[in-house]
């Protein structure tokens, strides 16, 4: 267990629709980080933040969106969903915000169906 | 661009056999380096880390790596497998002090009983 934690586990949905991600860090941990993996792109970052703000950005299409709370959690929107939206959405947390070990997260499954 | 090479994308061994996965990454300058693994259906796990220091660096379940620099290369290696090794292997990359950390595709490792 990592200490990193995401919910939900699986979400199924249909083309067009918007859901949300959530991501808990591990306690002490600033930085939270975003990837999706599918089978045919591999693991690809998508984006970060530190502290409440944006660090970095990666592979981010304009229908996502994120943001961390006061609190540190955060959330990844995904809207007008596609099919190959589908994949499995992992969510990181490291201390600080330069570089260094990475904590992953169980992972959430989404099915667009 | 910076980018990250794992060499095989599918390796098949008996147990006991001797175990060697590439990676070459393209940076020029100093970097992080990192092997994470993910068992089926799991989230990655750190494998191992470099970040200073002595290059050959020694991980979890008799894993190690060794970081050449001339090579820009971070092999990964374990000198016997066993079943349970079966898993996806990724390499990672982060310049020291960024924030992104830049994955390989990984190598899927299958072990045979």
């Amino acid at each position: 267990d990592s200490g990193v934690t995401q919910t939900p586990k699986h979400l199924i949905t249909a083309t067009g629709q918007r859901v949300t991600l959530r991501c808990s860090p591990r306690s002490g941990d600033l930085s939270v980080y975003w990837y999706q993996q599918s089978l045919d792109q591999g693991l690809q970052f998508l984006i970060q933040y530190y502290n409440g703000e944006e660090r970095a950005k990666g592979n981010i299409l304009e229908r996502f969106s994120a943001q961390q709370f006061p609190d540190l959690h955060s959330e990844l929107n995904l809207s007008s969903l596609e099919l190959g939206d589908s994949a499995l959405y992992f969510c990181a947390s490291s201390v600080g915000g330069g570089g260094g070990t990475q904590y992953f997260g169980p992972g959430t499954r989404l099915l667009v169906l | 661009a910076q980018s990250v090479s794992q060499h095989n994308h599918h390796v098949i061994l008996s147990e006991a056999a001797s175990l060697e996965l590439g990676c070459n990454y393209s940076y020029g300058g100093t970097v992080n380096l990192f092997w994470y693994v993910q068992y089926p259906g799991q989230h990655l796990q750190l494998l191992l880390k470099y970040f200073s220091g002595d290059p050959l660096v020694k991980g979890i379940k008799g894993f190690e790596a060794e970081f050449i620099k001339s090579k820009f290369s971070f092999n990964l290696r374990k000198p016997s497998v066993q079943w349970s090794d079966t898993a996806e292997y990724f390499c990672a990359v982060n310049l020291n002090r960024d924030d992104k950390i830049i994955f390989g595709k990984g190598t899927r490792l299958h072990i045979l009983p």
